[in-house]
């Protein structure tokens, strides 16, 4: 069945730092694949999404590629704030009956100290 | 801001008792969705439901049965809560026309 594997938390960097969450996944078929951000006491809010090989995601200065010879979709900031402070879930889906069945990620947790 | 609303927002129950939790929307969406959230498995599907009265089981549906009799909302219920049942529960939505789901708030149950 699907699965979505992402790196272990909890990470930790100082603001400004480079920031990458690995994230790889098996999949039937060919999914779209999803990150999603919680902030402390929130619901999940959608981040970014790629729906075919080589799509780039993009928001807020996050990108995600996806990368369908090495089924992954890791996802990077240039510089990072202390208000990205949060945990990250990568996401794929598959259909039947024309539902989209997401499947996550264990998430990781990011600390971004001043 | 999809639109959507969870009830309660905190509960605690003890093992044994009935609970229903309900997610309310407002934008007419035809699918609709329960997961749940525990350490170490991100959020995992329980139910969902592809219009009024239609709904199919995720793949931690055991212990758990879901009703949907208006488009608006999507009812959850723990017949006989266990504390294996302790768990924040999210509700979400499906966009179709953007292919993308949007989550309630969350509700946090504690099954003493």
């Amino acid at each position: 069945g699907n699965s979505v594997t992402q790196m272990e938390g909890p990470v930790t960097l100082s603001e400004e730092a480079f920031l990458t969450i690995n994230c790889t996944y098996t999949a039937t078929g060919y999914p779209s694949l999803f990150w999603y951000v919680q902030y402390p006491g929130e619901g999940l809010q959608l981040l970014l999404k790629a729906t075919k090989a080589d799509d780039k995601g993009s928001n807020k200065g996050f990108e995600a590629t996806y990368r369908k010879e090495t089924t992954s979709f890791h996802l990077e900031k240039g510089s990072v704030q202390v208000s990205d402070s949060a945990v990250y879930f990568c996401a794929l889906s598959g259909s039947i009956q024309g539902a989209q069945k997401l499947v996550f990620g264990q998430g990781t947790r990011l600390t971004i100290n001043p | 801001d999809a639109g959507i609303t969870q009830s309660p927002r905190h509960k605690v129950t003890e093992t044994g008792t009935p609970v229903t939790l309900r997610c309310h929307q407002t934008e007419n969406h035809r699918y609709m969705y329960w997961y749940r959230q525990d350490p170490g498995h991100g959020l995992r599907l329980i139910h969902y439901s592809y219009g009024v009265k239609d709904t199919d089981k995720g793949e931690v549906s055991d212990g758990y049965s879901v009703s949907r009799s208006k488009t608006e909302d999507f009812l959850l219920t723990l017949e006989s809560a266990t504390s294996s049942q302790t768990s924040v529960y999210f509700c979400a939505i499906r966009d179709t026309t953007r292919h993308e789901q949007y989550f309630g708030p969350g509700t946090r149950l504690t099954v003493t």
